[in-house]
Order: C-alpha cells, then sequence, then structure tokens
C-alpha cells in the first residue's frame, strides 16, 4: 500500500480548464516532488520542494503552478494545458539528508488528459 | 552529469525461472544510492531494492537480488521464481548523496519484463 497518496486518479480537462493535483503523505518526509511520465519512458522531474519551499524547477512552463501548503501536502495547478501535457503526473516523497538509502517513495499517479 | 543505462528494451522469463535484468551507470562520484523500481500496469512506481555504494554486500529483498560491481559501474537485478505478478517495467536509478544533487534521481529507459506461464 502506497504511503502517498494521490487525487484525483484521472483527470481530463479542456485547455482553458483550471484544475488541481493533489498528494498528501504521512511519513514524516520534508522533500516531496513532482513528476511526469509519458507512455513507456522512464519519469521526468519536474519540481522539488524542501523543507516546504521550491529547491528545484526543472524548467517547467508556468502554466504548472506547484504549491506545498505544508509539510505533508503539495498541489500542481494546472491552467491553460495543451494536449501535449496528458501524461502520468507522479508525486513522490523522502527523508532529507543521508536515511535510510534516501529513497523515493511514490504515489499511484494522475492521469491528465487534456482535450 | 550521471548517466544510467538499460541495454534490455524487453525481457521474457517464464513462470518459475530465473532472470537478470541489467543496468550500467556513469559517475564521478564515490558515494550514491542505486535502486529499482517495478512499475506494473497500474503504473505505480514501487521500490524493489535499493543499494548503497560504499556497502560491498549486495544488497537482497527475498526472490530479488542485485550484482552491484562499483568498479565496473553495474548495477544487476536478478528475479529468482519468476512469478505472473512480476511482471512490469523496471527502471533503474541512481541518486547522488551529495545533498545539493540527491534530490534528482536518474532513470534508465526502464526493461519491460514479460513472464510466460
Amino acid at each position: 500500500d502506497t504511503e502517498v497518496t494521490q487525487t484525483p486518479k484521472h483527470l481530463v480537462m479542456g485547455m482553458t480548464n483550471k484544475k488541481s493535483l493533489k498528494c498528501e503523505q504521512h511519513m514524516g518526509h520534508r522533500a516531496m516532488y513532482w513528476y511526469k511520465q509519458k507512455a513507456k519512458k522512464p519519469p521526468e522531474l519536474m519540481f522539488v520542494y524542501s523543507y516546504e519551499k521550491l529547491s528545484i524547477n526543472e524548467s517547467v512552463p508556468s502554466r504548472f503552478s506547484p504549491e506545498c501548503p505544508n509539510s505533508s501536502l503539495l498541489n500542481l495547478h494546472l491552467h491553460a494545458l495543451q494536449p501535449e501535457d496528458s501524461a502520468l503526473y507522479l508525486c513522490a516523497s523522502s527523508q532529507v539528508g543521508r536515511v535510510i538509502g534516501n529513497t523515493i517513495y511514490f504515489g499511484e499517479g494522475s492521469w491528465l488528459t487534456v482535450v | 552529469a550521471q548517466t544510467v543505462t538499460q541495454s534490455q528494451p524487453e525481457m521474457s522469463v517464464q513462470e518459475a525461472e530465473t532472470v537478470t535484468l541489467s543496468c550500467t551507470y556513469d559517475t564521478s562520484e564515490s558515494d550514491y544510492y542505486l535502486f529499482w523500481y517495478k512499475q506494473p500496469p497500474s503504473r505505480q512506481m514501487i521500490l524493489v531494492i535499493r543499494q548503497e555504494a560504499y556497502k560491498q554486500q549486495n544488497a537482497t529483498e527475498n526472490r530479488f537480488s542485485v550484482n552491484f560491481q562499483k568498479a565496473a559501474k553495474s548495477f544487476s537485478l536478478k528475479i529468482s521464481d519468476s512469478q505472473l505478478g512480476d511482471a512490469a517495467m523496471y527502471f533503474c536509478a541512481y541518486r547522488s548523496a551529495e545533498e545539493t544533487s540527491g534530490s534528482r534521481l536518474t532513470f534508465g529507459e526502464g526493461t519491460q519484463l514479460t513472464v510466460n506461464p
């Protein structure tokens, strides 16, 4: 069972819509991540939050806006997306620093379709 | 920058047999972590096994074991007594132990494993 919970599991949105993906973890992790994954490809890092502060933005277009309201929650706000943004969006979390191999744990993902 | 290479896009194995998935990586760092993740059709990324570079002993988790060759920068995954539930995409991944760059998980392109009954 995953300890990183993502909602919704599936989302269909129009190019003019505004929607959000949500992620929650209760493992006490202080780093949280958003990844984007296309079919048959490895996940690509989008954003990293460390201690609720954005530490990495991998040059993601501004139509994706991350938010970390507290240490357990991570949101990804979506606006004016393009069809090529359709993908699986994975949330993940980990400890910060050298702890148990610093493993990154993933949620089940949110399938996004932009029409 | 680190790179991870999985040279086998697809592999197949008979149920109850053993299969080995290959992974090589390139890094100039001496301290890092290596992982194998499994992604079944449900698409959740599940940690299979991890290895700390400073540990010479190969990691094992039940039917899963690795052959970690640090000098050769090789990190293969052996699955023994393969089961139908092992069918999935397997990703090899690298993570630096350096705090500043340790947030990035570098993935290989993946190996699609089919288990035949």
